[in-house]
Parts: structure tokens; sequence; C-alpha cells
């Protein structure tokens, strides 16, 4: 079975622009969850998606937002970027609704804004 | 503030050698998970303990949890150089429809 893809799989945008980032988790994994990694502040959870509804979402501003299709695929969507965006976005599926079960991760989307 | 937190920040050791790397925590949970992640790429899942469950075993991997004291341990015995990676814990807050919470991680390098 394959594994969680995430595409692109690095990304360099400059201050303003906004950015699309897509996940298509393992087959029959109907939740997907979104993370933010930086050095600084270490892994953080931005939001979960199940059934094409968003479930949970973390501490983010409203520049960060999220949806999944009814393929399970989900995209987050980032818009006016800013310096402090840069990091590694990693995208994670599990069979359950809540994300407290096991996550599967994807490789991650690394963005680098200028 | 991170609910789990790693302790060491880093470990170096040569390989054969065991390696032992601690979580603590704040609130009770209802399970705490171990990822391994190799630089840059997607974390891994290793083991999941239950918060009624002291102890884990998976091929080299050995985890122990104490409630009473929000704590948990990672074991790997033998290392071996493809276990040079940061290893996180993750733990959810014991209620409602909270996400889990990942630690900072500890830099392990197995050195050959």
């Amino acid at each position: 079975k394959a594994g969680v893809t995430q595409t692109p799989r690095y990304l360099i945008k400059t201050r303003g622009q906004q950015v699309t980032l897509s996940c298509s988790p393992i087959s029959g994994h109907r939740s997907v969850s979104w993370y933010q990694q930086t050095p600084g502040q270490g892994l953080q959870f931005l939001f979960e998606y199940f059934s094409e509804t968003q479930r949970n979402k973390g501490n983010f501003p409203g520049r960060f937002s999220g949806r999944q299709f009814s393929n399970s695929r989900s995209e987050m969507n980032v818009s006016t970027l800013e310096l402090g965006d840069s990091a590694l976005y990693l995208c994670a599926s599990s069979i359950l609704a809540g994300v407290r079960d096991t996550q599967y991760f994807g490789p991650g989307t690394r963005l680098t804004v200028l | 503030s991170q609910q789990g937190e790693e302790d060491p920040q880093a470990l170096s050791i040569q390989e054969g050698e065991n390696a032992t790397m601690n979580c603590s925590y704040k609130t009770s949970i209802n399970n705490l998970q171990w990822y391994r992640q190799n630089s840059g790429r997607g974390l891994v899942h290793l083991i999941l303990i239950r918060s009624n469950e002291r102890e884990k075993h998976s091929g080299r991997l050995r985890v122990t949890l104490d409630t009473s004291k929000k704590s948990s341990s990672l074991l790997i015995t033998a290392s071996r150089a493809a276990d040079t990676a940061s290893y996180f814990c993750a733990t959810d807050a014991g209620s409602g429809n909270t996400p889990l919470v990942f630690g900072k991680g500890t830099r392990l390098s197995v050195i050959a």
C-alpha cells in the first residue's frame, strides 16, 4: 500500500504570495492532519480534516486554511506569506477520526519564503 | 508551552550501546506515542502506549510509562548507525478531541 504523498516537495516563494500544498493519504484513511515544523517552535498542529469536514484547528492565523476532497485528498493554503512561514509542512493520515490515533506522515513540503 | 518535553535534547553514543530518551508531560493523557524523524523527512510512528500500560516492546525498542510521574522513556538497545535520527514523543491532552502535541525531540547520533 502506498504511503502518504505530498506535493510539491520543495517550494520557494516571496513575501506576500500565496501557496497551496497537496497531500494524498494512504488508501482507506479518511483523516488528514497538517503540521508545521520549524527549528524554533518544533511540530505544531495546524488542522485536521475528516470526511471533508474540519474537525480540529490549531492556533494559527486565518491565513492558513485547508480543505479535503471526497477522495480524502487534502490541500492547505497559506495566503500573504511571511518570512516566518518558512518551514517543513507535514501531512499525516490516519484511519480513524481524531488526531490521537497513530499518524502516518508524508515526507513533507519544504517551504522557503524570501 | 509543549505538552511533551524530551530529555536530553541531544545524545551521542557508539554503535552497539543502548540509548535512552525521556519524555515528561504536564496533563493527564489517554496515550503516548513515540515517533522517529530522519533529517528533514516525515515522521515514522514507532510505538503507542496507553495510559493503562506500563511497558511495551517492539523489536529493539522498549517504552515505559509512569503516569504518576507523568513521564515516559524510550530505550533503543544495541543501537545502529541507522538509528541516527530525532525522536519525538507525542501526547494527547486526555479530554475531548484535542490534537496530539509533540515535544521538540531528542537528536540521537549513533557513531559507527
